[in-house]
């Protein structure tokens, strides 16, 4: 059965810095895999979408990689704001069905 | 835009109640989720239904039902609600086409935060 994990749990930075969330899914046959943002009590907003074939994703200050061989993407934020303080998610698609399989999430605080 | 719309942002009920959670969609879209998401553990998903009247148990079903009577509406039933229950719930929806490498990305509500007491 597929798992996602995601570590750290928890992420503190000042402003400025750049922001490194990792995501490592057990089984390496997936079909896409997607990033969300999710603030408190909200629900979830999709930031990157790639798809197997796929290396990469940009948009604006996010780069998502995927490495479907060693079972890792990445999530990069550049010069992280205090708006970016949320709870990101990382997902794969582990089947033609179209399901999500989720990771617990990271936690980030930006401090100004 | 997709637009997924789950009728109650909050609910409150009682322990042995019959539940109803409702989700609708506007975009014609044939796959439909349950999920629900607890705080260490991420989203788990309940049910799916990749058509009307169709339905699939995700990896946690116990205590759940659900009904697809319609393709824009899923509707997740506790059959008598308990305190185990009380979580945020999620509904999604996408388009059932997948090529051999991609499937379609969700699109998810904006959730129901339900308190059993």
């Amino acid at each position: 059965k597929q798992e996602v994990t995601q570590i750290p749990a928890a992420l503190s930075v000042p402003e400025g810095e750049n922001l490194v969330l990792n995501c490592s899914f057990t089984d390496s046959a997936i079909y896409n895999l997607q990033w969300f943002r999710q603030d408190p009590g909200k629900g979830l907003t999709s930031l990157l979408l790639i798809q197997s074939s796929q290396r990469e994703q940009t948009s604006g200050r996010l780069n998502a990689s995927l490495d479907k061989s060693s079972g890792r993407s990445t999530l990069y934020i550049a010069a992280s704001q205090p708006g970016d303080s949320a709870t990101y998610l990382c997902a794969v698609y582990p089947d033609s069905w179209g399901k999500l399989q989720f990771g617990a999430g990271t936690q980030v605080v930006v401090t100004p | 835009d997709v637009k997924v719309t789950q009728s109650s942002r909050y609910l409150v009920k009682r322990t042995g109640e019959k539940v109803f959670l409702e989700c609708v969609q506007d975009m014609d879209h044939e796959n439909m989720f349950w999920y629900r998401q607890d705080p260490g553990l991420g989203l788990r998903l309940i049910y799916f239904s990749y058509d009307v009247k169709m339905k699939e148990k995700g990896d946690i079903p116990e205590g759940y039902s659900v009904s697809r009577e319609k393709k824009e509406r899923f509707s997740l039933i506790l059959e008598s609600a308990s305190t185990n229950q009380t979580s945020m719930y999620l509904c999604a929806s996408s388009l059932v086409f997948a090529t051999s490498t991609s499937v379609q990305p969700q699109h998810f509500g904006d959730g129901t935060r339900l308190s059993i007491l």
